[in-house]
């Protein structure tokens, strides 16, 4: 069984564009998670997916961030325009149909210049 | 609100030596906890967890116990390898869908 794949694993970007992260979940999966770690504090919750609806977008720090999920199966997270503090590493999981059932995924570093 | 309180690293260790990373909790409710682990260029994976008072999770030679009356999960085990060279996070989870993780330890073995 494939894991959770994100990519790019590394972004560089400068202040005031955009950047698009993607993450695959394991197939079947309908939860769908975003997390994110800035530098040295803790990973915190974005939002959550179930298959194509947000269930729980509290996570999300104002609207310069936008997630999607098309047709319930990958998901896409814009940031834009980005800001330097939007560097951080950004994770996403998935479950079938537990939460405590999460598989991460390895990460995007995002670094913003 | 929820938050874990996660012993700040980094911890460096000598291989065989015994491990403790310190992790406390604040709640509503009865949260489960967690610990997760990520090695270098690797995701999160699950290491143990526990889903209720004086439960004790157990894998790959690490033991937490949960203690309600303290309000800990702390990390142990008894002689770390250098493979165990890697991030933890501390977590919990109450009712709702997400994790609350702590600031992550970061614990390098040397041989």
């Amino acid at each position: 069984e494939a894991g959770v794949t994100q990519f790019p694993s590394h972004s560089v970007i400068e202040k005031g564009q955009t950047v698009t992260l993607r993450c695959d979940p394991i197939s079947g999966h309908d939860n769908l998670y975003w997390y994110r770690r800035v530098m040295g504090k803790e990973i915190k919750f974005l939002l959550h997916f179930v298959k194509e609806s947000k269930q729980d977008e509290s996570g999300m720090p104002n609207n310069r961030f936008l997630a999607e999920r098309t047709g319930g199966t990958y998901s896409t997270l814009k940031v834009q325009p980005a800001e330097l503090e939007d560097s951080g590493v950004y994770f996403c999981a998935s479950s079938h149909n537990s939460p405590r059932g999460y598989t991460f995924g390895s990460g995007t570093r995002l670094t913003v210049v | 609100g929820d938050s874990v309180t996660q012993m700040e690293g980094p911890v460096t260790l000598s291989e065989e030596a015994f491990l403790t990373i310190n992790c406390t909790y604040t709640a509503t409710g009865y949260p489960s906890l967690f610990w997760y682990v990520q090695y270098p260029g690797e995701g999160l994976q699950l290491l143990l967890k526990a889903t209720k008072a004086d439960d004790k999770g157990s894998n790959k030679g690490f033991e937490a116990t949960y203690r309600k009356e303290t309000t800990s999960f702390h990390l142990e085990k008894g002689s770390v390898q250098v493979s165990d060279s890697a991030v933890y996070f501390c977590a919990l989870q109450t009712g709702a869908n997400n994790l609350f993780f702590g600031t992550g330890t970061r614990l390098t073995v040397i041989p």
